[in-house]
């Protein structure tokens, strides 16, 4: 059974810092790995994408990397804002339709103004 | 347009009670899923609809029961629940039930829901 999990649980820094989110997995088998950003109370949103064939994604101030052998990712972002402030989850797609979808717990982060 | 509408957005009930979660999507996808997901806790699955088909996650109780009047509906009808199920409601959509091509799910905003 694919077990996701996510270090730190919780991130507090200041604005401005560059920072990494991990994601480990257990089984290496996957088809593409997610990361979703997720304000309180609210639903997920889908940052980064990355299929089990590729090494990294891009969008603006966040890159995704992903080593499958491993079974670890990682979310960088940059020069980070207060609008970041939310909780990041990554999810790893294994194969059988949405069943196959294993989130993990997710990392609650801070930027102080 | 590339949302997931999700009515209301905040129901309290009492355990008696019959309500209704609603959920819309107006994408052209071809699978709804229902998750619930409690404080501090990742998304867990409860149903799943695509083409005309309904798998149930074999956990969910039956107080729990989708409905999907069309394609771009699915609806939760919700009857003597308990204070534990008590979370926040998401709806998601994708374009295909499949989703190894890489096929990205959108989330509604939730209903946050209170079991008296």
């Amino acid at each position: 059974k694919q077990e996701v999990t996510q270090i730190p649980a919780a991130l507090s820094v200041p604005e401005g810092e560059n920072l990494v989110l991990n994601c480990s997995f257990t089984d290496s088998a996957i088809y593409n790995l997610q990361w979703f950003r997720q304000d309180p109370g609210k639903g997920l949103t889908s940052l980064l994408l990355i299929q089990s064939s590729q090494r990294e994604q891009t969008s603006g101030r966040l890159n995704a990397s992903l080593d499958k052998s491993s079974g670890r990712s990682t979310l960088y972002i940059a020069a980070s804002q207060p609008g970041d402030s939310a909780t990041y989850l990554c999810a790893v797609y294994s194969g059988g339709g949405a069943d196959g979808l294993t989130f993990g717990k997710g990392t609650h982060l801070i930027i102080q103004p | 347009d590339t949302e997931v509408t999700q009515t209301p957005k905040h129901l309290v009930m009492g355990m008696t009670n019959k309500k209704s979660l609603k959920c819309e999507q107006h994408m052209g996808h071809r699978a709804m899923y229902w998750y619930k997901q409690k404080a501090k806790k990742p998304p867990e699955l409860m149903f799943v609809y695509s083409y005309e088909k309904l798998s149930i996650n074999e956990s969910v109780p039956s107080r729990f029961s989708p409905e999907c009047p069309n394609s771009s509906l699915l609806n939760l009808h919700l009857h003597a629940l308990q204070p534990e199920d008590s979370a926040l409601y998401l709806c998601a959509s994708s374009q295909d039930p499949v989703l190894r091509a890489g096929e990205k799910l959108f989330f509604g905003s939730g209903t946050q829901l209170s079991v008296l």
